[in-house]
């Protein structure tokens, strides 16, 4: 859905760097989902965020992978030191309270 | 825990042919939400439809029908007609009804080839 804004669509990142992942939600939307596909994989939830809160982080990699929804400004999901495994599409969706959740475009991660 | 699962990895099909994407779920919930999502070759996500547990109704839209059979733990989904543009890849997904019901476990996803 045009309205969950994903940036950038492409991130290629060398190993040991960082990558930052941004979302804009729909106007309105004060929830906030990441997911990620790997290759040859389904999606997988990662993190669910309200405005300068972590809600539910349960299917965060314990280690460098943090996500903040800030008061003001887009959600972001950084990835530190990157490693070739963390080549995946990440997904941003954004929902009001308890309405269906609307995806962006995805951020397609390559690692080299 | 929750699991969903579709059992068909690959479907292939001619043009106007109906075709149906079959999607099992496991919960321990009494209520819950269904899902299906569409996935063209562009890569993003399109949300078709969300279904309570408690609305058994089936839902048709368009050539798109749903099909949600508690007893068997189903939520099938229907395309009359195919057309070349619905080839993608088709996912079912299953979501507790708290923390406002975007929490998605997805199964593995059904490709979807429509050709002419």
């Amino acid at each position: 859905n045009a309205g969950v804004m994903q940036n950038p669509r492409h991130l290629v990142r060398r190993r040991g760097q960082e990558a930052r992942l941004r979302c804009s939600p729909m106007k309105g939307h004060s929830h906030v989902y990441w997911y990620r596909q790997l290759p040859e994989e389904g999606l997988k939830f990662m993190v669910y965020l309200q405005k300068e809160n972590i809600i539910d982080e349960s299917g965060m990699p314990k280690e460098r992978f943090s996500a903040e929804f800030p008061k003001e400004g887009p959600s972001i999901l950084r990835i530190q030191q990157v490693v070739r495994g963390d080549s995946a599409a990440y997904f941003c969706a954004s929902s009001h309270v308890n309405t269906e959740a609307f995806f962006g475009q995805g951020t397609r991660l390559t690692v080299v | 825990a929750q699991k969903v699962t579709q059992a068909q990895t690959e479907i292939s099909v001619v043009e106007k042919e109906d075709v149906t994407l079959d999607c099992v779920y496991e919960t321990r919930d009494t209520t819950y939400y269904l899902f299906w999502y569409k996935q063209p070759p562009s890569g993003e996500l399109v949300f078709l439809i969300r279904r309570n547990s408690f609305d058994e109704q089936n839902e048709i839209s368009g050539r798109y029908s749903w099909n949600f059979q508690k007893s068997t733990s189903s939520f099938n989904f229907t395309i009359t007609a195919s057309q070349v543009v619905d080839s993608a890849v088709y996912f079912c997904a299953l979501s507790e009804a708290n923390n406002a019901g975007n929490m998605l476990t997805f199964g593995g996803g059904t490709r979807l080839m429509v050709k002419p």
